[in-house]
């Protein structure tokens, strides 16, 4: 059964940076994975997708402050979302592709910006 | 990169259907056949529930179909059922490499 869980702070400081890891049990690393977020009583936005050869692909409104990298090694994904503001708070999902769909999802980990 | 547009709330009684429409643009939606489909019930993560405009995994009930006309894919729940009330989110592969989501949809079960 594979599954995935998202790992990291839960509070960070305005102006730091963002920085989950995303563990994949149960299955290799050899696919596309995304990170999805979801501010407290707002819709889905997909942050970006990286596949297993290390290639990115960002939103272009976030582009300039994320980074995704993997590491298979140790069958995992990470996010940094650099200079962090109130409205980066948010749950962080990350995702595995099916296709072009998001086929199996974590459980989420709320972060919190905040002093 | 807007957001595809769903209405806020659709709702009905058990047993009947109901159709969320999620329009976008011929950049993403009306693009290729990649809308894919999302239910998400309160404090859960989301669940795919159709992929590839009209196709569904093996886990999910055949009361859930999809379909798309131009820059508009829908999403139509028939028999509602209680267990169906969650939000509804589609997404959309682009053609500039990346992923829309649609505003969601609130389905409230009557």
């Amino acid at each position: 059964q594979v599954q995935l869980q998202e790992s990291g702070p839960g509070l960070v400081e305005p102006s730091g940076t963002l920085s989950l890891t995303c563990g994949v049990s149960g299955a290799s690393i050899s696919n596309y994975w995304s990170w999805v977020r979801q501010p407290p009583g707002e819709g889905l936005e997909w942050i970006g997708q990286i596949h297993h050869s290390g290639s990115t692909s960002y939103k272009p409104s976030l582009k300039s402050r994320v980074t995704m990298s993997v590491d298979k090694s140790k069958n995992h994904f990470s996010l940094n979302l650099s200079s962090v503001t109130a409205a980066d708070t948010a749950v962080y999902y990350c995702v595995r592709h099916g296709g072009r769909s998001f086929d199996l999802w974590g459980r989420g980990t709320l972060v919190t910006v905040s002093s | 990169q807007s957001a595809l547009t769903q209405p806020a709330s659709v709702s009905g009684s058990p047993g009947q259907a109901i159709t969320i429409s999620c329009t976008g643009t011929s950049s993403d939606v009306g693009n290729d056949n990649d809308v894919s489909w999302y239910q998400q019930h309160p404090g859960k993560a989301p669940k795919l529930m159709i992929y590839a405009v009209s196709n569904r995994p093996s886990d999910v009930s055949n009361r859930f179909s999809g379909s798309k006309s131009g820059n508009t894919a829908s999403l139509t729940i028939s028999g509602l059922q209680a267990e169906d009330e969650a939000d509804y989110y589609c997404s959309s592969y682009t053609n500039s490499i990346s992923y829309v989501f649609g505003t969601g949809t609130k389905v409230t079960v009557l």
